[in-house]
């Protein structure tokens, strides 16, 4: 157990739909990053945030948001599903923007 | 930008041998880290063994060593006296640790199957 939980596990959803995936860092953890694994791209970095703001952004789409809140915990936001968007999701924590991230343990997404 | 290679799809092990995983990568930065990360059937991303580029000294985890070859851009995993609980996908990354932009470049991964 890393000590990063995401909620929820698995999340089934329709084309057009928005979801809200969301990450617990390990305590004492300040970064958060998000990351997708799909089948054909492999993993890729979304977005990493630090103590509350957005410190850098990857192969993040349009539709796509995050935030971290006060407590530190995270949230993405998934608008206008497309199938393509099915994947599973992963958040990682680290306490700086040094140091090792750990991942939890994924929410699987899937847009039917 | 950095780009990560590992050129093996699918390796396979028997138990108990040993079983050495590639990694390449492409940086023009001195100063960065290297990991590994294990993705077993369970999709967990665990981290198995962590390099910091400065550092000439391979690193080591009970089983798993790497060999960095930093003029190279090599990075490879070894694991000895292989155990049927290590079969996974494997994941290769690099990270520069610039402040405010520090993810994780990944290769695309190898899958390990060992062999009872």
């Amino acid at each position: 157990d890393s000590g990063v939980t995401q909620t929820p596990k698995h999340l089934i959803t329709a084309t057009g739909q928005r979801v809200t995936l969301r990450c617990s860092p390990r305590s004492g953890d300040l970064s958060v990053y998000w990351y997708q694994q799909s089948l054909d791209q492999g993993l890729q970095f979304l977005i990493q945030y630090y103590n509350g703001e957005e410190r850098a952004k990857g192969n993040i789409l349009e539709r796509f948001s995050a935030q971290q809140f006060p407590d530190l915990h995270s949230e993405l936001n998934l608008s206008s599903l497309e199938l393509g968007d099915s994947a599973l999701y992963f958040c990682a924590s680290s306490v700086g923007g040094r140091d090792t991230q750990y991942f939890g343990p994924g929410t699987r997404l899937t847009v039917l | 930008a950095q780009t990560v290679t590992q050129s093996q799809p699918e390796m396979s092990v028997q138990e108990a041998e040993t079983v050495t995983l590639s990694c390449t990568y492409d940086t023009s930065e001195s100063d960065y880290y290297l990991f590994w990360y294990k993705q077993p059937p369970s999709r967990q991303m665990i981290l198995v063994i962590r390099q910091e580029a400065y550092k000439q000294q391979n690193a080591t985890e009970n089983r798993f060593s790497v060999n960095f070859q930093k003029a190279a851009k090599s990075f490879s995993l070894k694991i000895s006296d292989s155990q049927l609980g290590d079969a996974a996908m494997y994941f290769c990354a690099y990270r520069t640790p610039n402040s405010g932009n520090t993810p994780l470049v990944f290769g695309k991964g190898t899958r390990l199957s060992v062999i009872a």
